[in-house]
């Protein structure tokens, strides 16, 4: 079935430096593309989100990029710091036979730790 | 804080045993979603329903059931526990009914089946 895997599982920067996280999704019928950032304990929290017809879209020391043509999306927070450490997922919903869903497939997760 | 908000925040129990999770969305939120997470199986979407209605169906087992209420409050009903159930589950909800609408996710319910 489709899904949405990430490149790499681990991740780790300095304080201060520029995170890229990447993930590559299979559905070519995806639409909308959402970012979540865990903590330990905690439920996933909204980062940003993007539509399948921008291919860019910035936030607060984040901006998300979609390349539709190779089906991947990619998540880069600048100036990291160390409340940044969490897990990151990427997931999409889409359509599937002309009708939107609103059911979220996630990827596996990357682990940012950010060191002081 | 999500504005979504489950209860009990932990949960132990034996096999074959019966529970309940419920769940409250947010303010003006119509859609509610239930996610499981579980070490091998990441998160991974169990069923979502709108303004009461069923709405879409993922992976859910048999032996799990939700609904929701005229309040549009959720419950999820695990029976026939297993060993294997035991997992982080997440209550989600958004505005609307399809993709496109930012989702907010409560603090989870840990489920440990004993």
């Amino acid at each position: 079935g489709e899904s949405v895997g990430l490149h790499l599982p681990t991740l780790s920067v300095q304080e201060g430096d520029n995170s890229i996280i990447n993930c590559a999704y299979s559905n070519s019928a995806s639409d909308y593309f959402i970012w979540y950032k865990q903590e330990s304990g905690k439920g996933p929290q909204f980062i940003i989100d993007i539509r399948s017809n921008m291919d860019k879209r910035q936030g607060q020391r984040v901006t998300v990029l979609l390349n539709k043509t190779v089906k991947h999306l990619s998540l880069q927070i600048a100036a990291t710091q160390p409340g940044d450490s969490a897990v990151y997922f990427c997931a999409e919903s889409g359509n599937a036979g002309g009708t939107s869903y609103g059911k979220l497939t996630f990827g596996q997760g990357t682990i940012l730790t950010v060191h002081p | 804080d999500s504005g979504v908000t489950q209860t009990p925040k932990h949960l132990i129990t034996a096999t074959g045993q019966r529970v309940t999770l419920r769940c409250s969305p947010r303010s003006g939120d119509l859609s509610v979603y239930w996610y499981q997470q579980s070490l091998d199986q990441g998160l991974q979407f169990l069923i979502q329903y709108y303004n009461g209605e069923e709405r879409a169906k993922g992976n859910i087992l048999e032996r799990f059931s939700a609904q929701q209420f005229p309040d549009l409050h959720s419950e999820l009903n695990l029976s026939s526990l297993e060993l294997g159930d035991s997992a982080l589950y997440f209550c989600a909800s958004s505005v609307g009914p399809s993709g496109g609408y930012e989702q907010y996710f409560g603090p989870g319910t840990r489920l440990t089946v004993t």
